[in-house]
Order: structure tokens, then C-alpha cells, then sequence
């Protein structure tokens, strides 16, 4: 099966710019994830969606993120206005519903999109 | 929510030995562990993951191993081999809930 698609794979931005990522989930995963990744740190969550529903927000700074994931397929994470901090790899991830697979599985990550704020 | 913790965060092995990364939590609720691999330019990998329901789990040179009375589990890597040379990291969570360990990256020498 084809993997998370990201793009695009790399963007470098000045501060106050506005910047957009998209993602394309596995056919048939419901659930969508984004992540932020700063160097030499581990994964953190931003935005959960469960089909074309956020359920979980609650570590999106809402002042400047954005996501939507229309007709509960591909998504897209904006940011404005980006700040220096914001450099970061930005991680897309999908999964399929437990109850479907009667199991719990690991995310599948795309390659992510490295943000340069400069 | 949870918390969770990872180390070392780098380990540097001879080709052929053993490797050993622990990480604690701290939600007892937590019922799913995987583990990632991630090397330069990619996303994490799945590599191996254990429910709470079980102890142990191996897969060829992988093994991990939960305890949970004391909230910790650990990957092992037996005769590692330079291409296990990446960063490696422990998550803790339960339905989509997942938090992650801050990582340790793991240099194989040949």
C-alpha cells in the first residue's frame, strides 16, 4: 500500500510569512494526525482528526496553526504568521480505526516537511 | 496526560553488540507501546510496538519488554549492525492517544 504522502518536502520562509503543508493519508486510515518534531526532540502532537472531525486541538497554538482535512482525506496545516520558533519538521501521520482491525497499530509517518523560519 | 521519558539520549555500540534504550510513563491507563525508527530525512518507523497484556515481545533482534507495575519498558537490540545506526524513539498511549519519548540516537561502530 502507498505510504503518507507529504509535500512539499522542504520550505524556507521569512518570520511574519505565511507557510501551508499537506498531507495525503493511507487510502482508508480515518484517522490523521500532524506532529511537530524540533530538532533533537521527539515527536509532539499538534491536531488529531478522526475523518473530516477534530478530536483533539488542545496543543494547536490556534493563534497562528490552522488544519482542516475536508471530506475527511487529505489535510492541510497552515501557519500565519510564522515565527523563528517555528522551524521544525511538520509529521503527518494516519491510522486505521481499532475497532475495524480489532487491534491497535502504530501510526504510519510520512516524511514530513522541514520549515526553516529565517 | 502522559509523560514520557527516554534514555540515554545517545548510545554509541560496537558492531555486534547489544543495545538497550528504556523509557518510563507515567499514565497508568497507557495499554499500547511501539517503537520508532528514524533515520536522516524520513519519518519514524514502526519497528515493534507490545500491549499491556503482554511482557515480552521479540521480533529476530528486536525485543521489548514492558513492566508494568513500575511504568517502564525497554528495546533491545542484539548484534547490532550499522545499519541499526538512527534515532530511536519510545511512545506511550492508549485508543489514538500517543505521546513520545524525547528520542536517543544510536551509533553503531563498525
Amino acid at each position: 500500500e502507498a505510504g503518507v504522502a507529504q509535500s512539499p518536502r522542504y520550505k524556507i520562509i521569512e518570520k511574519r510569512q505565511s507557510v501551508a503543508f499537506w498531507c495525503n493519508p493511507i487510502s482508508g486510515h480515518a484517522t490523521l494526525y500532524w506532529y511537530q518534531q524540533i530538532l533533537g526532540q521527539g515527536p509532539k502532537l499538534l491536531i488529531q482528526f478522526q475523518n473530516n472531525g477534530v478530536v483533539d486541538d488542545s496543543q494547536l497554538p490556534k493563534d497562528r496553526f490552522s488544519a482542516e482535512r475536508l471530506k475527511g482525506v487529505d489535510s492541510t496545516l497552515k501557519i500565519q504568521p510564522a515565527k523563528l520558533e517555528d522551524s521544525a519538521v511538520y509529521l503527518c501521520a494516519s491510522r486505521s480505526l481499532p475497532r475495524k482491525t480489532k487491534k491497535l497499530y502504530g501510526y504510519t509517518f510520512g516524511s514530513g516537511t522541514r520549515l526553516t523560519v529565517v | 496526560g502522559e509523560n514520557v521519558e527516554q534514555h540515554p539520549s545517545t548510545l554509541s555500540v560496537q558492531e555486534g553488540d547489544s543495545a538497550v534504550i528504556k523509557c518510563t510513563y507515567s499514565d497508568s491507563a497507557s495499554n499500547y507501546f511501539p517503537w520508532y525508527k528514524q533515520e536522516l530525512g524520513k519519518g519514524p518507523q514502526l519497528i515493534i510496538d507490545i500491549r499491556s497484556n503482554v511482557g515480552e515481545k521479540k521480533d529476530q533482534r528486536i525485543a521489548v519488554t514492558l513492566n508494568k507495575t513500575a511504568k517502564h519498558f525497554s528495546l533491545h537490540i542484539t548484534e547490532t549492525q550499522p545499519e541499526d545506526s538512527a534515532v530511536y524513539f519510545c511512545a506511550a498511549g492508549f485508543a489514538g492517544d500517543m505521546r513520545f519519548g524525547a528520542g536517543t540516537r544510536l551509533t553503531v561502530k563498525p
